[in-house]
């Protein structure tokens, strides 16, 4: 079935670096964008951005540009979320969501039909 | 602050049914279809409700949603136990460029 499997748990100190990972299966990697979300300690969704994985090209909601890097190793069907500078306030639960687009008459439409279970990352020192 | 509102509780007894609100504007709600998730904490969201208040399969039918003008709704009929988790709302934002969420309601099987 699909799946995003999402790595292990982080916990880093500030101003050091984090990639969390998320490996796609029982689908093909490079017929889905792939979305990042963050989730802040009881907050609610945050959408970070999404990556085309045919081309790799990404795009980057306010808030998310500087020290946030969307990238693909699409030879393992893997997308990656690396943080730079890791910051106290990076502290959340981060997710990877796959892009469903549908082409139906007179419609069309996009949304995150499949997440991942969530990669905690944690800054502290 | 979540620029999607949604109480933040909701409870009701089994067998019951039980209505989330999802409240927007003109540039997200009132433009876009809303989409509602399931999340139970430690476990990936799920999809209930997607386009034109289509449900996944799998997704049982006691699930529906609706909208009008700025304003969407998810209700569960039927309550089960097992329903008891987090929904959360979510609609593409043409201002803003970005997915907007709700910041979720927590639904209790009283």
């Amino acid at each position: 079935q699909v799946q995003l499997i999402q790595s292990a748990s982080e916990l880093k100190k500030p101003g050091a670096s984090v990639k969390v990972s998320c490996k796609a299966s029982g689908y093909s990697f490079s017929r889905y964008a792939m979305n990042w979300v963050r989730q802040a300690p009881g907050q609610g969704f945050e959408w970070m951005g999404r990556i085309t994985t045919n081309d790799g090209d990404p795009t980057y909601a306010q808030g998310f540009t500087g020290r946030f890097v969307f990238s693909l190793d699409t030879s393992v069907g893997t997308a990656y979320l690396q943080i730079n500078n890791l910051q106290p306030e990076d502290t959340a639960l981060y997710y990877c969501a796959r892009e469903m687009r549908v082409s139906a008459p007179a419609d069309y439409y996009y949304y995150m039909d499949v997440w991942g279970t969530g990669t905690p990352v944690t800054v502290s020192s | 602050q979540s620029v999607l509102t949604q109480s933040p509780s909701a409870s009701a007894t089994p067998g019951q049914r039980v209505t989330i609100s999802c409240s927007g504007g003109s540039s997200n709600v009132g433009s876009h279809y809303v989409y509602w998730y399931q999340h139970l904490p430690g476990t990936a969201p799920k999809v209930l409700i997607f386009g034109p208040n289509q449900r996944p399969s799998g997704v049982p039918d006691r699930f529906s949603g609706s909208k009008s003008g700025t304003s969407a709704s998810l209700a569960i009929s039927g309550l089960r136990s097992e329903d008891e988790a987090d929904y959360y709302c979510a609609a593409w934002d043409d201002s803003l460029r970005v997915w907007v969420f709700g910041g979720g309601t927590k639904v209790t099987v009283l």
